[in-house]
């Protein structure tokens, strides 16, 4: 079945850090992938969809300019999270979409697990 | 946008017994609906769906049920497990793909032996 990659597991890091996650779809091409963030006993909320060659889609009340997604190319998603404040303490969990397929559920990658200190 | 709404909070069965979740969704537009699990600490698990053309599905001891008229669908699980305790994400979307799934505040279902 399809597989998302999502890279690193887990990050442990100082205040003011900024922190790259990645999220590689490794047996299709996904031409869109979206970014979810997961507070702790709460629902996945969604952050943006990221679309391949484009800019992403933000949703309301999420920095554009705190939470950077680039997405050069049909396997691969990043999300930075730029100086990373412990309010930023989340799972962060991204899908994909494979392009060949727009009626088949998203793939989900394991999720990142971000501590700030 | 859509807003999905999601009941109870949680659900506490033994074993044996069936368990019912339930959502609502307020967006006409929204034709597919699937039901995820998530164990903690781990990737949601998709473990049922359905689109807006059929009333149920059923998939061993799982079933979903839909009613497009009043906007709500509905996990059915029967004869649960110890093992089936976990979060259950209800959620909704215009296209199973390529559009946004806007989720349920989940279920956090406990099954005792």
């Amino acid at each position: 079945g399809a597989v998302v990659s999502q890279h690193p597991s887990r990050v442990i890091c100082k205040s003011g850090t900024s922190v790259k996650i990645e999220c590689r779809s490794l047996d299709f091409q996904a031409t869109t992938m979206f970014w979810y963030r997961q507070f702790p006993k709460q629902s996945l909320m969604l952050m943006a969809t990221s679309n391949e060659g484009s800019k992403a889609t933000y949703e309301q009340g999420v920095e554009k300019d705190k939470f950077l997604i680039n997405h050069a190319s049909l396997t691969l998603s990043t999300l930075t999270v730029t100086s990373a404040h412990p309010e930023d303490s989340s799972f962060y969990i991204c899908s994909a979409s494979d392009r060949g397929y727009s009626n088949q559920p998203q793939h989900f990658g394991d999720g990142t697990r971000l501590s700030i200190l | 946008g859509e807003n999905v709404e999601q009941h109870p909070s949680t659900l506490s069965v033994q074993e044996g017994d069936s368990a019912v979740i339930k959502c609502t969704y307020s967006d006409s537009a929204s034709n597919y609906f699937p039901w995820y699990k998530q164990e903690l600490g781990k990737r949601p698990q998709l473990i049922i769906d359905i689109r807006s053309n059929v009333g149920e599905k059923k998939d061993q001891r799982i079933a979903v049920t839909l009613n497009k008229t009043a906007k709500h669908f509905s996990l059915h699980i029967t004869e649960t497990q110890p093992e089936d305790s976990a979060v259950y994400f209800c959620a909704a979307s215009k296209n199973s793909g390529y559009s946004t799934l806007t989720f349920g505040k989940g279920t956090m279902l406990l099954v005792s032996p």
